[in-house]
């Protein structure tokens, strides 16, 4: 266990629906990352928060948006979801926004 | 299941012999590096680090090279185990803690 929690494990949903991936970070780290896997690609960075703040943003389609919460948890919302947005989507977290991350195990999303 | 990269170049050794793992990357201002193994189903698990101002650096069974000429880095596992088998991306620092990951090349080993 990295102690990066994610929830749901899997998910299966249908073309055109809304989603939301939860997060929560290791305890006392402030920052954290969702980075989207797909099978045939590597992974690729959408955003991170730091202390409730967007602090840097990847190649995040605008379908996407996340938040993280007072409590340092933080969500991933994908909307209008099409069968090209299946993938592993996973989050880290850091102490700071220095380096040396840690993973969460990842939520799998499946659009059909 | 697969759950990484059907199609990832692979790397397959014996049991006990040593494995080495090439990355190339891109920014040549890029000041960090780190090796991550990704076991089937799980997220990427943090192997070792490398600080731009270094071109080694050893931890256990496993040491990274890192050559700033050609922008180049590479992985050394001594004595590679089964539970080596994984995905092994490098990831450089893309500002703002945000890494940016290689493709990944799949490692496995055979008894």
């Amino acid at each position: 266990d990295s102690g990066v929690t994610q929830t749901p494990k899997h998910l299966i949903t249908a073309t055109g629906q809304r989603v939301t991936l939860r997060c929560s970070p290791r305890s006392g780290d402030l920052s954290v990352y969702w980075y989207q896997q797909s099978l045939d690609q590597g992974l690729q960075f959408l955003i991170q928060y730091y202390n409730g703040e967007e602090r840097a943003k990847g190649n995040i389609l605008e379908r996407f948006s996340a938040q993280q919460f007072p409590d340092l948890h933080s969500e991933l919302n994908l909307s209008s979801l099409e069968l090209g947005d299946s993938a592993l989507y996973f989050c880290a977290s850091s102490p700071g926004t220095d380096y040396g991350y840690t993973f969460g195990s990842g939520t799998r999303l499946t659009v059909v | 299941g697969e759950s990484v990269g059907l199609h990832l170049p692979t790397l397959s050794v014996q049991e006990g012999d040593n494995s080495i793992i090439n990355c190339a990357y891109s920014n040549s201002a890029s000041d960090y590096f780190i090796w991550y193994k990704q076991e089937s189903g799980k997220g990427p698990q943090f192997i070792i680090d490398i600080r731009s101002n270094m071109d080694k650096r050893q931890g256990q069974r496993v040491t990274v090279l890192l050559n700033k000429t050609v922008k180049h880095l590479s992985l050394q596992i001594a004595a590679t185990q089964p539970g080596d088998s994984a995905v092994y991306f490098c990831a450089e620092n893309g500002g703002y803690n945000k890494l940016i990951f290689g493709a990944g090349t799949r490692l496995a080993v055979h008894p």
